[in-house]
C-alpha cells in the first residue's frame, strides 16, 4: 500500500528558483526519506529526517517534517537544469528485520534553462 | 547507483515463460530488496531479505519467487503465474545500523 502521498505531481519552474515539494503520510514513522532519480535510472538517497527531528540541511537541499501533521516538504534551492528528476518521499516503519520502507508515487521537477 | 549492479538492463520475454533477473552488490550490505515500479505508481516492494538464507514477502510477492545464498547476490524470479509482470525492476541494498538504501540500475522486463 503507498504510504506517502506527494504534491503535486509535477512541478515546472525557471533556472534559479526554489523547489517545494510535499509528501504527507498516514501512519507513525521512523524516519522519512527522500530519493531522485533520472529518468530509466535507479533512485539515489538524498536526505533523511528522523521522527524527531524538525528540520534537516544537506547543501542545497532543505526537508522539514511535521508528525502532528504527518506531512515533510523538500525545498531545492536555486534549482538547475540538472535538477530535473523525480522525487520520492518513503517512510520508514516497523524495526530491525520487519523494518522496510513504503514510496510515494513521486513527483516529475522540470527544470527549464 | 553504487556498488549494485543488475542485468540485463532490458529483457524481452514471452507469455508463460519464467525469466530471473540478477541482483549484485559488493557492498558488503545484509540488506536487500527488490522492487517494482510502474508508470505513475511509484515502488512497490516485492521481497526483502536481511540474512543469508532468510527472506521475507513484500507487499506485492504473488508470481514472483527469490532466493539468498550469497550475501551478494538476491536474484528474482518472475513466474508464469505473474499476471502482470511488464514493468521496470529496482533492486537495493542496506547496511545494517543505517536507513538508506542504494539502488542498481533496473532491469526493464517487457513480457509479449
Amino acid at each position: 500500500s503507498q504510504q506517502g502521498e506527494e504534491d503535486p505531481q509535477a512541478l515546472s519552474i525557471q533556472e534559479g528558483e526554489n523547489a517545494t515539494m510535499n509528501c504527507s503520510y498516514k501512519t507513525s514513522i521512523n524516519n522519512l526519506q527522500w530519493y531522485r532519480q533520472n529518468s530509466g535510472r535507479g533512485l539515489v538517497h538524498l536526505i533523511l529526517i528522523r521522527s524527531n527531528e524538525r528540520e534537516k540541511h544537506s547543501g542545497r537541499l532543505r526537508v522539514t517534517l511535521d508528525t502532528s501533521k504527518k506531512s515533510s516538504s523538500l525545498l531545492i534551492t536555486a534549482s538547475r537544469a540538472a535538477d530535473t528528476a523525480s522525487y520520492f518521499c518513503a517512510t520508514e516503519r516497523g524495526t530491525g528485520a520487519n523494518s522496510k520502507l513504503t514510496f510515494g508515487k513521486g513527483i516529475t521537477l522540470s527544470v527549464r534553462p | 547507483d553504487g556498488g549494485i549492479t543488475q542485468s540485463p538492463k532490458y529483457l524481452f520475454r514471452k507469455e508463460g515463460q519464467n525469466v530471473t533477473l540478477s541482483c549484485e552488490q559488493n557492498l558488503n550490505h545484509d540488506a536487500m530488496y527488490w522492487y517494482r515500479q510502474d508508470p505513475g505508481q511509484g515502488l512497490r516492494l516485492i521481497y526483502y531479505s536481511q540474512i543469508v538464507n532468510d527472506f521475507q514477502k513484500g507487499d506485492i510477492a504473488e508470481g514472483y519467487s527469490v532466493s539468498r545464498e550469497k550475501k551478494e547476490s538476491f536474484p528474482l524470479t518472475v513466474t508464469s503465474a505473474q499476471k502482470n509482470p511488464t514493468a521496470f525492476y529496482l533492486c537495493a541494498s542496506r547496511m545494517n545500523g543505517r536507513y538508506e538504501q542504494y539502488f542498481g540500475p533496473g532491469t526493464r522486463l517487457t513480457v509479449t
